[in-house]
């Protein structure tokens, strides 16, 4: 079974940058997995983010920005702001038609 | 517009059947580049993809939970149906669906969600 790996909690600073990461437990993710990157506050509805990879979806702020670093896909959050303050979760399309997410991130603006 | 709205009972027994339903606006299920997908999140725990259909009635579930599910869809009525059979507990969670798209593969609009408890 696909397991989808991100860290578990990250923290950053009001106006910094910081790096969330999505790998495979067992494998490299790519672009032919079609990351995603959704952000999730309890009770309320995700809001797609990134999708192939490093597209943003309609009306997502520029600093938010997908890439492949290394054997990961990552989501950096540039100048990160108070109500980035969420948990972000990373998606990948695996052959047959099945998606898979990873655990989250839970982030911290502090 | 595009819109997704779950709906379905909000406590169920265990044992019993869940039938959730959602309903779409603003874009045709007939629509080859679109399907649906159902996802889930347990109080306190990740999102967790369930299963998806496509406008070719294509469907794909998730490995572990294939034998208990069902999607089907009445593109007439604009809705997609996911049931899930011989319930526990451990399926109490919020129940999304979303709108997919083919290529490139992602959730691009979600619904409000709908609560589902499970408790005798």
């Amino acid at each position: 079974q696909t397991v989808v790996t991100q860290e578990p909690s990250l923290s950053v600073s009001p106006g910094g940058t910081v790096t969330l990461t999505c790998g495979l437990r067992s494998g490299s993710v790519s672009a032919s997995y079609y990351p995603s990157w959704y952000q999730h506050t309890p009770g309320q509805v995700p809001r797609t983010l990134i999708y192939d990879t490093n597209s943003r979806s309609s009306g997502v702020p520029v600093r938010f920005s997908g890439s492949i670093v290394g054997n990961k896909a990552a989501l950096t959050i540039t100048g990160a702001q108070a109500d980035d303050e969420s948990v972000y979760y990373c998606v990948v399309y695996m052959a047959g038609g099945v998606w898979v997410f990873g655990g989250g991130t839970k982030l911290t603006v502090l | 517009q595009v819109t997704l709205k779950e709906s379905g009972p909000v406590l169920v027994k265990p044992t019993e059947t869940l039938t959730l339903t959602c309903t779409v606006s603003g874009f045709s299920l007939r629509n080859s580049r679109m399907g649906v997908s159902w996802i889930r999140q347990p109080p306190g725990k990740a999102l967790e993809w369930l299963a998806n259909i496509f406008s070719n009635d294509e469907k794909s579930y998730a490995t572990s939970l294939k034998s208990r599910l069902t999607i089907s869809q009445d593109t007439s009525k604009s809705q997609v149906v996911l049931t899930m059979t011989n319930l526990d507990p451990v399926d109490t969670a919020t129940y999304f669906c979303a709108r997919i798209f083919t290529y490139p593969y992602y959730f691009e609009s979600w619904g409000q969600g709908s609560p589902v408890t499970v408790s005798s």
